[in-house]
């Protein structure tokens, strides 16, 4: 099973910010690596897909880069709406397994 | 737009069996452009990929329950179901329902999940 490690596991940022958050793999898996948001009490949405292609209606703050085993998911100029938990996913292979999550709290 | 509708109990007794039920609206399970899957989450936790299937009806399992799940098709009420057998306190968990893209390469294999339903939460207890 491929581990998934993000860092941080939480992070407290004001607002206009960039953040960063990384997702490590245990091994490589190319770019089959997806990024997804989710806010209290929703379900999580697709944000970036294959480690660096935006995906559509996700404002374009968001992006993504990496590939083999080290990714990073960027927001630049962080928004109060951007309060959620992120989450990476590989599907290199099964069982698709994703990381444990990195909690944005704004300031 | 499509929309995955989950359903089911929200309440189990530890070693009976969990059911739950997806509908999908605004598109159809038998597409060969899509796999349909499973995932839970327990309460304050992360996000577990347990189960996905096919149009076909191949499907692939997470090891940590694969002794456990079937996941099967229903193409005439236009859904995806899911049965746990022998639950614990451990399968404690807002199950999502969701549709996977997949590979280009063949066989076709299921990739990013997206859209999500609205989760349904299940709780093992007597």
């Amino acid at each position: 099973e491929i581990v998934l490690t993000q860092s941080p596991d939480f992070q407290s940022v004001t607002p206009k910010e960039k953040v960063t958050i990384t997702c490590r793999a245990s091994q490589s898996i190319g770019s089959s690596l997806h990024w997804y948001q989710q806010k209290p009490d929703q379900s999580p949405k697709l944000l970036i897909k294959y480690a660096s292609q935006s995906f559509s209606g996700v404002p374009s703050r968001f992006s993504g880069s990496g590939s083999g085993t080290d990714f990073t998911l960027t927001i630049n100029s962080l928004e109060a709406e951007d309060a959620a938990t992120y989450y990476c996913h590989q599907s290199s292979s099964l069982p698709q397994t994703f990381g444990q999550g990195t909690k944005v709290e704004i300031k | 737009q499509l929309q995955l509708h989950g359903s089911g109990p929200g309440l189990v007794k530890p070693s009976e069996t969990l059911s739950l039920s997806c509908t999908v609206s605004g598109g159809s399970i038998k597409s060969p452009n899509y796999y349909w899957g499973w995932i839970r989450q327990a309460p304050g936790k992360g996000l577990e990929w347990i189960a996905s299937i096919y149009y076909t009806g191949s499907t692939y399992y997470n090891p940590s329950v694969q002794s456990r799940i079937t996941v099967s098709t229903d193409t005439a009420r236009n859904r995806v179901s899911l049965n746990l057998t022998s639950v614990t306190a451990a399968d404690t968990a807002v199950y999502y329902c969701a549709r996977h893209q997949i590979t280009v390469l063949e066989p076709p294999a299921p990739t990013r999940i997206d859209p999500w339903g609205q989760g349904t939460l299940v709780i093992v207890s007597s």
